[in-house]
């Protein structure tokens, strides 16, 4: 059974940084393309940023380019994403999200998801 | 970027009605569009991919369709369980996109 667990939430000021966390489970983790996918407070679903099985390479969107560094440890099946320089707006829920097919497509299994709130 | 457009926002339906909800591409996604269902506190559960091709366990009352960049999730017979919130996304075109979402409520 595939199982994405996210943590690593909290109250950050302004400015500050945080790292979330997902562990992977019930996959070959190495071999998909994985995803951050974000909602804010009362708005819909945004892509943040996606990296290759490898970790080679990887996407952001433009809010958060220079920003943020999504990574991955394929040794612990774990999918990361460091936020610096945060803002009021990145306060949102955080989703990891696994691929359809190894090389991108659609997300098929999502984490629960961890809260991340930007505030004084 | 590939701006989709859900409409309605919210929708109204009482159990056992059908509900339809549409989203548009600003352009060609190639059939490339999902819809996942997504309730308060809870992961967003995948329900078609390829536009009509329903996700695994999903009930056959959920079916997709598509005409050029027009797509639609139809849910007849509506159950309790089926009042969420329902997200069109492309898969075709970086950055992946989602539209704004449709409310379906009693």
């Amino acid at each position: 059974e595939v199982q994405l667990v996210d943590s690593g939430g909290g109250l950050v000021q302004p400015g500050g940084s945080l790292r979330l966390s997902c562990v992977a489970s019930g996959f070959t983790f190495s071999e998909y393309v994985m995803d951050w996918v974000r909602q804010a407070p009362g708005k819909g679903l945004e892509w943040v940023s996606a990296t290759t099985g490898s970790g080679g390479y990887a996407w952001y969107a433009d809010s958060v380019k220079g920003r943020f560094t999504i990574s991955r440890d394929n040794s612990k099946n774990t999918l990361s994403l460091q936020m610096n320089s945060l803002r009021d707006e990145d306060t949102a829920v955080y989703y990891c999200a696994k691929r359809y097919e190894p090389a991108g497509g659609h997300f098929d299994y999502w984490g629960q998801g961890a809260l991340v709130t930007v505030s004084s | 970027e590939v701006v989709m457009t859900q409409s309605p926002v919210t929708l109204s339906v009482s159990p056992g009605e059908r509900a339809i909800l549409s989203c548009r591409a600003s352009q060609s996604v190639s059939s490339a569009l999902a819809w996942y269902q997504h309730k308060s506190g809870q992961a967003p559960r995948l329900l078609m991919y390829h536009a009509s091709t329903r996700a695994t366990g999903i009930p056959a009352r959920f079916s997709g369709s598509e005409s050029g960049t027009e797509f639609t999730l139809t849910i007849t017979s509506l159950q309790s369980d089926d009042f969420a919130v329902y997200y069109c996304q492309q898969y075709s075109h970086w950055p992946l996109t989602f539209g704004g979402g449709t409310k379906v409520e009693i």
